[in-house]
């Protein structure tokens, strides 16, 4: 079974400012999910992603298959990405059932 | 477009009664349907996930069930909740080898 390690926990960091949150996996996988869940519950897919690099507006994830590596960056930051990102993998049982990171918990201050 | 339904979005039950949470899909056809449970303080961890009508699989043993008894239909159950049942339950769907869309979650606080 994957076993995913997110860091860090909690990020705390001024407006503008630019943000990563790293993930590593154990077992090579053909996809990598980071997902975005608001103080609510609601989750929202932000990526999904096999190989290089994506973006989507302010937001760039990376990764590094032979490394078993992900990046998530945010550029210029804002109070509204206050949020906790999540990284996922399959879980290798069937499907595309996921096993997820515990969350990078980030705060943006003004 | 495709929408995905959760209800009932937030529930209190005792200790013992049963549990049913159901969860659809609309605007898509033979999705991969999954359930999975956010505890407090915990990461998600997926339970049950579903190719097709009748087919369930388990990802860990535990006092819950799932049912799909239709196409776009998916059903979280349990005879008798135990207080470890407490949680935040969500309800995706996918295509295979594609991105997961998650519906918006049932709180569920068993006393």
């Amino acid at each position: 079974k994957n076993e995913v390690e997110q860091s860090p926990q909690n990020l705390t960091a001024q407006e503008g400012e630019f943000i990563t949150i790293n993930c590593s996996y154990s077992v090579g996988i053909s996809a990598l999910h980071w997902l975005q869940q608001h103080p609510g519950g609601g989750i929202v897919s932000l990526f999904m992603l096999s190989s290089g690099k994506k973006k989507h507006g302010r937001l760039i994830a990376t990764i590094n298959i032979q490394e078993k590596h992900s990046s998530l960056h945010i550029t210029a930051s804002h109070p509204r990405d206050s949020a906790v990102y999540i990284c996922a993998v399959p879980s290798g049982g069937g499907a595309d059932g996921l096993t997820f990171g515990k969350g990078t918990h980030l705060i943006i201050q003004p | 477009s495709q929408t995905i339904h959760q209800w009932p979005a937030t529930l209190v039950q005792p200790v013992g009664s049963p549990l049913s949470l159901e969860c659809t899909v609309e605007g898509t056809s033979n999705p991969n349907l999954y359930w999975y449970r956010q505890a407090a303080g915990r990461g998600l961890q997926l339970l049950f996930y579903s190719v097709g009508i009748g087919q369930i699989s388990s990802e860990v043993p535990q006092n819950l069930s799932a049912s799909r008894p239709q196409d776009r239909q998916f059903i979280l159950s349990s005879k008798k909740l135990l207080l470890s049942d407490s949680g935040f339950y969500l309800c995706a769907w996918s295509r295979t080898g594609s991105e997961q869309y998650f519906g918006p979650g049932t709180r569920l606080t068993v006393t």
